[in-house]
């Protein structure tokens, strides 16, 4: 079973919609992320978590909310999704023990499409 | 602006030979760096890193390299298969020493395809 899962897979919604985007970790680490993806602009940080009482705003927070209900769980909403919202969104985790281990760990990704 | 710039959107190499995937960036406070590797339809998955003390790293086929006065880093694969075609994303961050929370900074991206 994945370590990093993500629901749904892929999503057509229409403008204005509201949109949740789910991530389940059964890596028991305490960081989780929320990435984008688009064509020649690589991975940017949207949102991030700590722990379940730390929620930090990444560089394009901007019309995105994000809820923390548990360790293993990290949502991504769209309060009123536009099309410039259209993008591969990716979660991820990290446990930082020791020094220099940002490795992250990443779920499959979830291929939004706002018409 | 970007702080990693990968600028060979796409790579192509012959089985068996070096593959070279460069990545510059301008943060002169970034002292930590991750490649990873993305297939289709999949997240990126963790390579190889290297922190800002040492120039090299080593991990069987995969050896990155760090210049520091340059600011540039490279991933070298020898030698390079078919099944290493995919995309390369590396990334880097601040804050090594002080043990702080630190984020990732990633590139666009590189598409290598291994022609066998």
């Amino acid at each position: 079973d994945a370590d990093v899962t993500q629901t749904p897979r892929n999503r057509i919604t229409k403008t204005g919609k509201r949109i949740m985007l789910e991530c389940s970790q059964t890596k028991g680490h305490d960081r989780m992320y929320w990435y984008r993806q688009d064509p020649g602009l690589g991975l940017r940080l949207i949102y991030y978590s700590f722990d379940v009482k730390d929620i930090n705003k990444g560089e394009i927070s901007d019309g995105y909310s994000v809820s923390r209900q548990a360790q293993a769980k990290f949502s991504l909403s769209l309060e009123s999704a536009i099309p410039n919202q259209t993008a591969l969104y990716f979660c991820a985790t990290s446990d930082p023990t020791g020094v220099g281990t940002d490795t992250q760990y990443f779920g499959p990704g979830t291929r939004l499409t706002v018409l | 602006d970007q702080q990693v710039k990968q600028n060979s959107p796409s790579l192509s190499v012959q089985e068996g030979r070096i593959s070279i995937l460069n990545c510059d960036y301008t943060n002169s406070m970034f002292d930590y760096f991750l490649w990873y590797k993305k297939y289709p339809a999949e997240g990126p998955t963790f390579l190889i890193s290297i922190s800002s003390i040492k120039d090299k790293n080593e991990d069987g086929r995969f050896t990155v390299f760090l210049n520091k006065s340059a600011k540039h880093l490279s991933l070298h694969i020898v030698p390079s298969q078919p099944g290493d075609s995919a995309v390369y994303f590396c990334a880097a961050s601040e804050g090594l020493r002080s043990g702080s929370a630190r984020q990732l900074t990633f590139g666009s991206g590189t598409q290598l395809t291994v022609l066998p």
